[in-house]
């Protein structure tokens, strides 16, 4: 099956610093990509849509200059939360799409960040 | 109202039981209907898709009605590694895909 690889896994950083997050689709062209924070024991809530060499759309109440989104490439999506505090502190699942609507999501092993 | 409905459960059923899910969604236009499951602090990972005829996959039925926009997910012979988070996704066009919110199943020994 389609395989998408999401990096870091775990992040421990302190307040104030920026992080970024990495999501790749090994076996296949993502022309969509998707961002996901969900909260312990809560839905999983999209943050953005990213189609390559455009820019994101972001969800309603998502700060687009707190989460920078860069969809360069038909395979990388990046995420950057920047200048992050405690608040910030989730877990990040990007998922990518080969963008036909038939095609299901497929998710890349989340990022649990824990901003100190 | 919203896009699609699950029953967040939680379901508690034990070993070899059989457990129906059901999720409704609001579009009749929807194209695309999946099951994922996700576990407890881990990505969801595709179950299967639906496809409006219904399909089967080993202990999994998946089955799509149209008429009264729901999909449903059937386990038969409940496994303890069956305990996880059913999501239901629909597509309603291009990169539109709705989440429910997930039914959590326990299997019990």
């Amino acid at each position: 099956g389609a395989v998408v690889s999401q990096h870091p896994s775990w992040v421990i950083c302190k307040s104030g610093t920026s992080v970024k997050i990495e999501c790749r689709s090994l076996d296949f062209q993502a022309t969509t990509m998707f961002w996901y924070r969900q909260f312990p024991k809560q839905s999983l809530m999209l943050m953005a849509t990213s189609n390559e060499g455009s820019k994101a759309t972001y969800e309603q109440g998502v700060e687009k200059d707190k989460f920078l989104i860069n969809h360069a490439s038909l395979t990388l999506s990046t995420l950057t939360v920047t200048s992050a505090h405690p608040e910030d502190s989730s877990f990040y699942i990007c998922s990518a799409s080969g963008g036909l609507g038939n095609q299901p999501q497929h998710f890349g092993d989340g990022t649990r960040l824990s901003i100190l | 109202r919203k896009e699609v409905e699950q029953d967040p459960g939680p379901f508690n059923v034990p070993e070899g039981a059989t457990v129906a899910f059901n999720c409704t969604y609001s579009n009749s236009a929807s194209q695309s209907f999946f099951w994922y499951r996700q576990d407890c602090r881990k990505e969801p990972k595709l179950l299967m898709s639906v496809y409006s005829s219904g399909n089967e996959d080993g202990r999994f039925t998946a089955q799509l009605n149209r008429a009264s926009q729901y999909i449903s997910l059937l386990i038969r012979d409940s496994k303890l590694s069956d305990s996880a988070t059913y999501l239901c996704v629909v597509n309603a066009w291009g990169n539109q895909f709705y989440f429910g919110t997930g039914t959590s199943l326990t299997v019990i020994p």
